[in-house]
């Protein structure tokens, strides 16, 4: 099992739609939970992050976290074209908390 | 306020040789981190430094790969005796404090090419 587990996708949604990401992780004890987006070529930028359970919301963009259940995910309301991106889950486990633990992505296409 | 710089943005090696790539992290920040990242695969994190010290290597491959961040210049990823299987992007991050490793900002990074 991987540590930090995504769907990969493609996931399409039409333009004004939610997008919703979602992503689960192994270690129980985790603390820290982060949303990185990458656009094809480029290097990934933090957009979001989200420490206690709940939600957290952030313009467009809510967080969701779930650690009973060990998830986390993104939600992207009114969904544009300029969001089409590969969206990374990021978490420090407790048991390397020196490091991010990246999820391989899941890449969104917001179709106009 | 530059951001985090990597050169080279290109890097084509043979068999056999050297790599070198050089981070510069944001002003003020100590702390860097390097990533690879294969094709359609997510971040790989290798190795955590600050200044003159590795803190985390433990996702660095234990031959020919090698990181240092000198007291005064850039961060170097250093690999030798590069293989086909090297070929990937080479990301460097840094942040300003190590409270927060999450918050990472990025460089451009390095494509490496191993023909």
């Amino acid at each position: 099992q991987k540590e930090v587990e995504q769907n990969s996708g493609p996931l399409s949604v039409p333009e004004g739609a939610i997008a919703s990401l979602n992503c689960t992780y192994s270690d129980r004890g985790s603390q820290s939970f982060f949303w990185y987006r990458q656009y094809s070529g480029k290097s990934p930028e933090l957009i979001m992050f989200i420490y206690s359970n709940g939600d957290k919301e952030d313009g467009r963009f809510t967080a969701q976290l779930n650690k009973a259940s060990q998830y986390v995910s993104l939600l992207i309301r009114d969904s544009q074209p300029s969001d089409s991106a590969t969206y990374l889950c990021a978490v420090i486990l407790s048991g390397s908390a020196r490091q991010l633990t990246f999820g391989s992505g899941t890449q969104l296409t917001v179709l106009p | 306020n530059a951001g985090v710089m990597q050169n080279p943005r290109h890097l084509v090696r043979r068999r056999g040789q050297e790599a070198r790539l050089r981070c510069s992290p944001m002003k003020g920040h100590s702390h860097v981190y390097w990533y690879r990242q294969l094709p359609e695969e997510g971040l790989k994190f290798m190795v955590y430094l600050q200044k003159e010290n590795i803190i985390d290597e433990s996702g660095m491959p234990k031959e020919r790969f090698s990181a240092e961040f000198p007291k005064e210049g850039p961060s170097i990823l250093r690999i030798q005796q590069v293989v086909r299987g090297d070929s990937a992007a080479y990301f460097c991050a840094s942040s300003p404090d190590e409270l927060l490793i999450g918050k990472q900002y990025f460089g451009p990074g390095t494509r490496l090419t191993v023909t």
